[in-house]
């Protein structure tokens, strides 16, 4: 079975921490997001990468960043960690060559303090 | 930008009622559309799609959903509700465009009513 792990279901940080978020895919797809997923808002996009050490700005960028050293692991990096950025964030991939379908992951649970 | 318009952030319906989530977009050439259902603590994981050919399409779960190009609309339906129904529902288009980037809707929760 298809999966995208992030390690992570609840996470609790402090202001200003340095947090990572961590996506791994084991099905060799190109294609990696991030979304952070706010009640009323929907899912949006932060980055995404189509490929190892390729990254994207998504709609909402501002306060992250991202690493794709590997093809199967894609992080997500705040820098300084501040309290609106409290919400859940999903990463997913998507299977070539078409693209048309998102696999997600479970979500992390991210609360800044 | 494109722009995904779910209306309703929260739909209530009786056991075994009919079950209609609206979706409409913004764009003049159609994109691929898509359905997600997010159950609780879980990601999101496709219920349907349609790219091309039939505008009617069946997704898992006894849920359909019709693409209206007159009308830019992709409304979710389900002849009957059943309990594991509930769940929070997403419309989703791609433009390949745009950057082979997902657009969401903000999402409409469903409640279930036995």
């Amino acid at each position: 079975d298809v999966k995208v792990t992030q390690s992570s279901r609840y996470l609790v940080k402090r202001t200003g921490e340095k947090v990572f978020l961590e996506c791994v895919q084991d099905m060799d797809h190109e294609n990696m997001f991030w979304y952070r997923q706010d009640p009323g808002l929907g899912l949006r996009l932060i980055y995404f990468s189509y490929d190892v050490k390729m990254k994207e700005k998504g709609d909402i960028p501002e306060g992250y960043s991202v690493s794709r050293e590997k093809k199967e692991r894609f992080s997500l990096i705040l820098e300084s960690a501040s309290t609106n950025q409290t919400s859940m964030y999903l990463c997913a991939s998507t299977d070539p060559p078409f693209n048309e379908k998102l696999f997600f992951g479970s979500g992390t649970q991210l609360s800044v303090l | 930008a494109q722009s995904v318009t779910q209306l309703g952030s929260h739909v209530s319906v009786s056991e075994g009622a009919l079950v209609l989530l609206r979706c409409n977009y913004s764009s003049s050439v159609p994109p691929y559309l898509f359905w997600y259902v997010q159950y609780p603590n879980q990601g999101l994981q496709l219920l349907l799609k349609y790219t091309t050919g039939a505008t009617l399409v069946k997704g898992i779960n006894g849920f359909e959903a019709e693409f209206k190009k007159s009308e830019t609309s992709f409304h979710l339906t389900k002849p009957s509700a059943h309990m594991s129904d509930a769940a929070e529902y997403f419309c989703a288009v791609l433009h390949y465009n745009t950057g082979n980037q997902f657009y969401f809707g903000t999402g409409t929760s469903l409640t279930v009513i036995p």
